[in-house]
């Protein structure tokens, strides 16, 4: 079964530093992964995917997302976090086998100091 | 904004009712997928529906059901609710099946006293 790891349940950083999340993934076969964001009060909004190809993504807002196939991880990276990037960060991963459900982490609240 | 709507935002409720949630999906999805976001469980999937058909269940107990109607609404209906059903319940969608992205909905937040 699939599953996924958010090691830190949340980041500080401060406005203007590059800002890391990390994801840590478990899968059979070859992975689709996710990064969501939520805000308070809101539903997750979608940031951005990795399905196949460049193992660099961009997505919205600023933010991309390395793939590493060797060490199971899809970190979400933004050179310069803005305070308005405060919130709760989701990963999530599935199989690409058949249907295979969305398994969503524990989430990594971000914190962006001004 | 996702384009996703659920009705109603808040539902306050006791223990033991039935209560329906409702969600429209994006203009052109077809799969519709329904959440259980708790503080100890995380963000569950629940079910998802595709053009109308059940196509995957996830953690939904028994006394939760749902379905998908032909305009391509879905409804969650949870019955026998219990205290530890209070929490936030989340309607996505997503243009088909596979690798598609998915579009969440604002939630429904569920309070069961």
């Amino acid at each position: 079964a699939q599953s996924v790891a958010q090691p830190e349940d949340q980041v500080n950083v401060a406005e203007g530093n590059p800002l890391t999340v990390k994801c840590t993934y478990s899968v059979s076969g070859n992975p689709y992964l996710f990064w969501y964001v939520q805000y308070p009060n809101r539903g997750l909004q979608f940031l951005l995917k990795y399905i196949t190809g460049d193992n660099l993504v961009k997505g919205s807002y600023g933010f991309e997302a390395e793939f590493n196939k060797s060490q199971t991880s899809f970190h979400l990276k933004k050179p310069s976090a803005l305070v308005s990037d405060s919130a709760l960060y989701f990963c999530a991963v599935r199989g690409n086998t058949g249907f295979q459900k969305l398994v969503f982490g524990t989430g990594t609240r971000l914190l962006v100091s001004p | 904004d996702s384009g996703v709507t659920q009705t109603p935002k808040h539902l306050i409720t006791a223990t033991g009712q039935r209560v329906t949630l409702r969600c429209s999906p994006r203009s052109g999805d077809l799969s519709v997928y329904w959440y259980q976001q708790s503080l100890d469980q995380g963000l569950q999937f629940l079910i998802q529906y595709y053009n109308g058909e059940e196509r995957a269940k996830g953690n939904i107990l028994e006394r939760f059901s749902a379905q998908q109607f032909p305009d391509l609404h879905s409804e969650l209906n949870l019955s026998s609710l219990e205290l530890g059903d209070s929490a936030l319940y989340f309607c996505a969608s997503s243009v088909a099946l596979g690798t598609y992205e998915q579009y969440f909905g604002p939630g429904t937040r569920l309070t069961v006293t």
